[in-house]
């Protein structure tokens, strides 16, 4: 099955500068990838998502590349807030024979703290 | 809040007995997921179902069974047979095989 790795586990930075996570995955076959943010105790949700037809795509202050080849993509948050602050986690799944984009592997997770 | 509810949001049981936790959505979506989260770890999958009255299993099934009765429900129950039940338990659901995951607000299961 699929096995999805995300570095680091903590990332401290200041306001202002820019955040990366980074997530790897095993399955080449995967072709959607999203990432969630998750506040303390409460649902994740979802910031971003690429499939793997495209490379790299933006919103706003969020992007997220994908490398097929080397089977990994990354969130990258410019000119981080405090409330940025929060649980990342990255996610991989296959749309194929009927599965859908709900079958999830998660990441390990990623706890960013902007720090003001 | 969001078109899926998950209730109770905290539950509490003695260890030996079974529980059932509920989520409900209102967004017609055609496949519901069940996750668990571990204190400082991702979401790992229990259940699935794509339409009503089928359902497959996740990655950790074992100790959990759960119906797809109806489109908008479905419910999870941690049996007596779950080794560490003690978690943070997340529904989610999705419009179609290409649209991305909603998730419920969770409930906090404690078994004592």
């Amino acid at each position: 099955g699929e096995n999805v790795e995300q570095h680091p586990s903590t990332l401290s930075v200041q306001e202002g500068d820019s955040a990366v996570i980074k997530c790897t995955y095993s399955d080449s076959a995967s072709n959607y990838f999203p990432w969630y943010k998750q506040e303390l105790g409460k649902r994740p949700q979802l910031i971003i998502d690429i499939r793997s037809n495209v490379g790299e795509k933006k919103d706003q202050r969020i992007a997220v590349t994908l490398n097929k080849t080397a089977k990994h993509f990354s969130l990258h948050i410019t000119e981080t807030q405090p409330e940025d602050s929060a649980v990342y986690f990255c996610a991989a799944s296959l749309h194929a024979g009927g599965t859908s984009y709900g079958k999830l592997t998660f990441g390990q997770g990623t706890i960013l703290t902007v720090h003001p | 809040d969001g078109g899926i509810t998950q209730s109770p949001k905290y539950l509490f049981r003695k260890e030996g007995q079974n529980v059932t936790l509920s989520c409900e959505q209102n967004l017609n979506h055609d496949a519901m997921y069940w996750y668990r989260q571990d204190p400082g770890q991702g979401l790992r999958l229990i259940y699935y179902s794509q339409i009503v009255n089928d359902f497959q299993k996740g990655d950790i099934a074992e100790g959990y069974s759960v119906s797809r009765e109806k489109k908008e429900s479905f419910p999870l129950t941690v049996t007596s047979a779950q080794k560490n039940p003690t978690a943070f338990y997340l529904c989610a659901s999705t419009l179609s095989p290409r649209t991305e995951a909603f998730f419920g607000q969770g409930t906090r299961l404690t078994v004592v």
